[in-house]
This record gives C-alpha cells, structure tokens and sequence, in this order.
C-alpha cells in the first residue's frame, strides 16, 4: 500500500494559490491519486483525482510528474472558505485488496 | 437520490456498555467503508464492504469492534464494552464500487462519548 507523506498545515492570505504537495514514493502502476476536503464537524468530499500529467476541474487542479512519486494540489485564488484539511490518497482498491486509507491530512488556514 | 446517512448523529454511553451505529450508503452503491476520527485527527480506516462480505477488516482496533452490513445495503458498526479511548466520531462512506476510481461519498458521522 502506498504511504503518503504530506505537510501538517499550511498559512495563505485570501486571494492567493495554494499549492499542496504530497508524496508517495512507492505508488503503483494501477494507484490513482485523489484528494479530498473536510470541514469542520463534516465528512470528506471529493476535489479531484488523476493518474498522470495534469487534472483540472472547476475546483482545483492536480499536477502528477511523470515519475508519480509525487502529486500537487493547487488551490487557486484561496477565499476564507477554503479553510479545511485536505488529504491524499494513494491507492487502488477491488474485490480482496486493502482499502484506500487517508492520513493525517494538510490543514489549510486562509487568513483575511 | 440522498446522501449517506448515519444514525445516531450523537451518542453518549457509559464506560462497558455496548453501542451499535448504523449506516444508510446511496442506494445502488456496493463498497462501504467505516472510519474512526478523533477529535483533531485525520482519518483512521476500520473496515471496508463489497457487497456483504468484507475484504478488509485489519482497521479494526480490537476484537470489540465488529460489523455487518445485510442486503448490500444497511451497515452496522457494533463496540461492545465500550472504553473511554473509542470516544470518536464514526464516518461512514460509500461508493459505486470498491475501486480507486470511484469517490466515496461520507455521511455526517455519529459522534460518541464514552463517559
């Protein structure tokens, strides 16, 4: 299973990109990467997900090197109600094999 | 359709009482996933349903912790002699397939208080 390494907690100002990286030096030929956003006092929710090159939807955008040792979530114009902790996750999950797991999480605080 | 949906949205229980959770996944959606959150942590995987049968179940912390899910529908998660430590709120996710593809979509958690 793919161990993900990703910063405890990260400061921005309102209006600015956020770029949150996480790494997973041993991902698998078959692991996507998805990353998910919580608030406070709710479950996750999905952003967004990828295999390789560049993922962008109305959210986020996601960065994947070509080696996939790593990922980068950016986060564009951050307003206030980006505050929330954001996890990666590395994985491929089917009949018999171990489910994605989530960490600990990067928590992002925007500042006014 | 609706979201997932958990029950109760709160517990509080006495030290070596027995509680059970239960999870209503989006109709038609056969991997469901149980995970433990403590206050301020991150996630920690329990276990996980394809259809009835559970190919993973090494998150479960203890032999206290059990659970079943009957018609790939409805879950429970079932502490038995509950301890202080398995104060948490209790997630419950679900997606179409148990497949790295698919997004797991959570409920609103049970919060429990083991006093």
């Amino acid at each position: 299973l793919a161990k993900t390494t990703q910063p405890i907690s990260m400061d921005s100002y309102e209006g600015q990109e956020v770029n949150i990286t996480c790494s997973h030096n041993n991902i698998a030929t078959n692991d996507y990467i998805t990353w998910y956003q919580q608030f406070p006092s709710q479950g996750p929710r999905f952003i967004i997900q990828g295999y390789k090159t560049k993922v962008t939807n109305e959210v986020a955008s996601l960065f994947i090197p070509a080696d996939r040792k790593s990922s980068t979530l950016s986060l564009p114009r951050v307003s206030l109600s980006d505050t929330a902790v954001y996890y990666c996750l590395v994985g491929a999950t089917g009949t018999g094999r171990r489910a994605l797991t989530f960490g600990s999480g990067t928590r992002l605080q925007v500042q006014p | 359709g609706a979201g997932v949906s958990q029950s109760p949205s709160n517990k509080v229980t006495e030290k070596g009482k027995d509680v059970e959770l239960r999870c209503d996944p989006i109709s038609g959606h056969t991997a469901l996933y149980w995970y433990r959150q403590r206050l301020g942590q991150g996630l920690e995987f329990l276990i996980y349903f394809q259809g009835n049968s559970a190919p993973d179940k090494s998150g479960l912390p203890s032999d206290r912790f059990s659970a079943e899910r009957t018609g790939e529908s409805v879950s429970t998660l079932t502490i038995q002699r509950t301890q202080q430590e398995d104060s948490a709120v209790y997630l419950c996710a679900s997606s179409l397939k148990a497949s790295s593809t698919d997004t797991q979509y959570f409920g609103p958690g049970t919060r429990l208080t083991v006093l």
